[in-house]
């Protein structure tokens, strides 16, 4: 068990919704990634926030958006779903942003839409 | 740009037998981490290794061990006598420095994975 729970483990929904997809870190991490891994692209980095502030971003939509809270757990919305956003998501916490930590990843939430 | 690149896309191989998988980064940083990662079928993805730039011992644990070389770029992972319960996919990682900015911020780069099915 990484300590890094992501809810719901599945949701199914159809196009053009809206979901939004929770994550608490490890108790003490500041840092929360989230991750895209879909068959034909692997593991994309989406974003990154650090104690509640954005610091990072990756390929993220503009149709997608995250936020991390003040007791640090993060969600990741997802907006005017499409086919292509079927994925499974994974949110991932390290104490800080330094490169030596490796990230802890929840089990993921699979989307998929329809 | 960092990259990370596992060039095999699956391996497939009989109980018992020794495993390699192989890992290919490019980077500009002098200071740079290194990760394998394993998902197996139930998938979530768990940390097995970490590696730095600056530290070329190659390491055992138990069945597991690690080939970093810095000259070549490469962090091969290789399971000795492998078993069914290896059978998954394996990410080799590469972590960027901590830059301010926004632009990078210690997020890891993944390769596309390397998919190892032990048969019995």
């Amino acid at each position: 068990d990484s300590g890094v729970t992501q809810t719901p483990k599945h949701l199914i929904t159809a196009t053009g919704q809206r979901v939004t997809l929770r994550c608490s870190p490890r108790s003490g991490d500041l840092s929360v990634y989230w991750y895209q891994q879909s068959l034909d692209q692997g593991l994309q980095f989406l974003i990154q926030y650090y104690n509640g502030e954005e610091r990072a971003k990756g390929n993220i939509l503009e149709r997608f958006s995250a936020q991390q809270f003040p007791d640090l757990h993060s969600e990741l919305n997802l907006s005017s779903l499409e086919l292509g956003d079927s994925a499974l998501y994974f949110c991932a916490s390290r104490p800080g942003g330094q490169q030596s930590s490796p990230l802890h990843f929840g089990n993921g939430t699979r989307l998929t839409v329809t | 740009a960092q990259k990370v690149t596992q060039a095999q896309t699956e391996i497939s191989v009989v109980e018992k037998e020794d495993v390699t998988l192989d890992c290919v980064y490019e980077t500009r940083d002098t200071t740079y981490y290194l990760f394998w990662y394993k998902q197996p079928p139930s998938g979530e993805l768990v940390f097995l290794i970490r590696r730095n730039s600056f530290d070329e011992q190659n390491e055992i644990s138990g069945r597991y061990s690690w080939n970093f070389q810095k000259s070549t770029s490469s962090f091969n992972f290789t399971i000795t006598a492998s078993q069914v319960v290896d059978s998954a996919v394996y990410f080799c990682a590469l972590s960027e420095a901590t830059r301010a900015g926004g632009t990078s911020y210690g997020k890891l780069t993944f390769g596309q994975g390397t998919i190892l099915t032990v048969h019995p």
